[in-house]
């Protein structure tokens, strides 16, 4: 059975603090994705991972993809406020399917 | 580029009763997607078009939801009976190949569905 977890479920943390996310899945894929969600918001796009060793940044977001051991790391270096939101990973199919995970809701605390 | 529409975005029903979601997904893009998401859940594929054939419902429960996609544009997605556990918001997307091959989603502002 696909599985996608992420953990922590929930994060608090306060501003200027570093903090991962991490993403397994039970099935090995080479494409890896991360959502991010805002409250009564639909998902955008953050990252997209196509290959071992990955690594793309983008402000104080940084995600990683290591497919030998199934899974995706999503750092947040110096949080501020605005990042408080949820993020998804999701995982690539054969078929061009997208599997999220359970979610990580975030807040950042001044 | 216009995003994905969706409508209504808010719709509130009775058990038993029927409701149909309709979508509009980005020109050009191929593959559809229908996403149910619960609250404090993840998305969940239901139905994925493309064209308008399925590639894949394997999670959709057929015996109360029905999609279809006529001429690969649109779709709308329909449920009946409700039932309670039907609550949450049904997601569409649609994507296109646009970064080295792999396909990128883009979700619809999403409908909004209480059962009671």
């Amino acid at each position: 059975e696909l599985k996608v977890e992420q953990n922590p479920l929930f994060l608090s943390m306060q501003e200027g603090k570093n903090y991962t996310i991490y993403c397994n899945y039970s099935t090995t894929s080479d494409r890896l994705y991360w959502y991010r969600q805002d409250p009564g918001k639909s998902l955008e796009s953050l990252f997209v991972l196509l290959s071992n060793g990955a690594v793309k940044q983008e402000g104080r977001l940084m995600a990683s993809l290591d497919t030998k051991a199934r899974l995706s790391t999503l750092h947040i270096t110096a949080a501020v406020h605005d990042l408080s939101a949820t993020y998804f990973c999701a995982r690539g199919g054969t078929g061009n399917q997208f599997y999220f995970g359970t979610g990580t809701s975030l807040t950042v605390i001044p | 580029e216009a995003g994905v529409a969706q409508s209504p975005r808010y719709k509130i029903i009775e058990k038993r009763q029927s409701v149909a979601f309709w979508c509009n997904p980005i020109s050009g893009h191929a593959t559809l997607y229908w996403y149910q998401q619960i609250l404090g859940q993840g998305p969940k594929l239901l139905i994925q078009f493309q064209n308008n054939g399925v590639v894949d419902d394997s999670q959709l429960p057929k015996d109360r939801f029905s999609a279809e996609r006529l001429k690969g544009v649109d779709s709308t997605l329909k449920i009946q009976p409700a039932k309670l556990e039907d609550s949450a918001v049904y997601l569409c997307a649609s994507s296109s190949i646009r970064v080295a091959g792999a396909n990128v989603l883009t979700f619809g502002a999403g409908s909004r569905l209480t059962v009671l």
